[in-house]
């Protein structure tokens, strides 16, 4: 398929495990954003890669989330001690070009983390 | 800092009806809005894109206008159907950032045969 793919799509994890998700954006797409989305509210940005380069990040929640990008491509976001308050959906995006004014976000299944 | 909401938070309607789904922001610095649709458990499908400098979109039944002076957009639906049911959420690209979007909380709604 030509669309954004994230895996896994259901991550069960113990209260300070680490853990690890990951995604594959539209190829060419050069813009890849992740999103946080708590049950019930609209999605929260994490943060946002242009190529490699993680350009804003201001949107994690603390120093235990932690993504990268390093071949412009795949990303993965991942999250360390995990604690029962990141259990949500992680959702993924991607955009044709550099994050001008004119692009449409492409978004992925998303990824749904539970901490017990 | 921008804000986004989304009144009526839920809405059940017969099948058959056209319905409005609202949408506000604080900030009228926008680039574009957009329109997503999300199913139960699943991620999100763009439905209309509206740039800052256009008034309305429109895509088989459904049709997007946007009032940047105001802060408001509205989402149309026309002759609903129960496959239109689900969360409808808009998002706003604000100026002077890196393309991140600013979700409102969603409308659900449900259409009843």
């Amino acid at each position: 398929g030509a669309g954004v793919s994230q895996s896994p799509r259901y991550k069960v994890a113990k209260r300070g495990q680490d853990v690890a998700l990951r995604c594959d954006p539209i190829s060419g797409h050069v813009s890849l954003f992740w999103y946080q989305q708590a049950l019930g509210q609209g999605p929260e940005f994490l943060t946002y890669f242009q190529n490699e380069a993680q350009l804003d990040k201001s949107g994690l929640p603390s120093d235990r989330f932690f993504a990268e990008r390093p071949e412009g491509s795949v990303s993965t976001l991942k999250i360390q001690r995990t604690q029962q308050e990141d259990s949500a959906v992680y959702l993924c995006a991607s955009t044709r070009r550099i994050a001008g004014v004119y692009n449409e976000q492409f978004f992925g299944p998303g990824t749904r983390l539970t901490v017990l | 800092k921008q804000e986004v909401t989304q009144i009526p938070a839920a809405l059940s309607v017969p099948e058959g009806e056209n319905l409005v789904l609202n949408c506000s922001f604080t900030d009228s610095a926008i680039y574009n809005l957009q329109w997503f649709r999300q199913d139960p458990g699943k991620g999100l499908t763009s439905l209309l894109l509206i740039q800052s400098s256009q008034r309305e979109q429109t895509s088989g039944r459904l049709n997007a206008s946007l009032d940047k002076s105001s802060g408001r957009s509205t989402l149309y639906i026309a002759a609903s159907q129960p496959g239109d049911s689900a969360t409808y959420l808009c998002a706003v690209r604000s100026s002077g950032n890196t393309g991140k979007l600013i979700f409102g909380q969603g409308t659900t709604l449900q259409v009843k045969p």
